[in-house]
């Protein structure tokens, strides 16, 4: 099993920063099978990126994926009142498909 | 539009069962992988369970591998999960998701959930 880490678990910042999220594989995640989802309180998760770094449809440029083999970056570029939220990334390249712990981006 | 609705959720006591459904639209559903993916209560997510577009491969979490299954109705455009054998633990929010055509799919669509809550 592919155990996938976050970090951090919490980044507090403010409307307008950077926000820069980490994901970490415990073995390489074939072919880049890695995505990111964002999660709001009391909605399901949202497709935000595939194959580390393809945004969904409807998603906008100032989030951006990167990374290969275990290690994968989230980038939001300048953050908007809207994206204060808790992210996952799962590994969906073998079963079982596993998700990380989260990471809760808060306002500062 | 594509839909993803979860029913089927409920209170059971532990060691009981539950049969979960997610009635799908708006899409080829034949032509899909699907999932489940549950969520406890202020924890995060944890897949459950996958079943591909014809129901030739199915896989399990070791956490619920022997008590659930897995079962989808192309003609009916409906997915489920059998959920027998039921642990405090087992408590959560269930999510059905779509995958793609392939077995490594990243999950692009979600249903709102169905709360399970398994309790005496």
């Amino acid at each position: 099993e592919i155990v996938v880490t976050q970090s951090p678990g919490t980044l507090s910042l403010s409307a307008g920063e950077r926000a820069t999220l980490s994901c970490r594989a415990s073995q390489s995640v074939s072919s880049n099978f890695l995505a990111w989802y964002q999660q709001k309180p009391g909605q399901a998760p949202r497709l935000l990126i595939y194959g580390a770094s393809s945004r969904a449809t409807g998603i906008p440029d100032r989030f951006s994926g990167s990374g290969s083999g275990t290690d994968f970056t989230l980038t939001i570029s300048r953050l908007e009142p809207e994206d204060f939220a808790v992210y996952y990334c799962q590994q969906y390249g073998s079963s079982p498909f596993t998700f990380g712990p989260g990471t809760k981006v808060d306002i500062k | 539009e594509v839909q993803l609705v979860e029913s089927g959720g409920g209170l059971v006591q532990p060691g009981g069962s539950l049969r979960l459904s997610c009635a799908a639209s708006g899409f080829t559903f034949s032509g899909s992988s699907m999932n489940w993916v549950r969520q406890a209560p202020g924890k995060g997510l944890e897949w459950v369970s996958y079943v591909s577009s014809g129901s030739a491969a199915k896989f399990f979490a070791d956490s619920v591998k022997g008590r659930f299954t897995i079962s989808r109705d192309n003609a009916k455009n409906s997915l489920y999960l059998q959920m027998n054998s039921l642990r405090a633990e087992d408590t959560a929010v269930y999510y059905c998701a779509r995958g793609g055509g392939s077995g490594r799919s990243p999950f692009d669509y979600w249903g709102q959930g169905t709360l399970v809550t398994v309790s005496s």
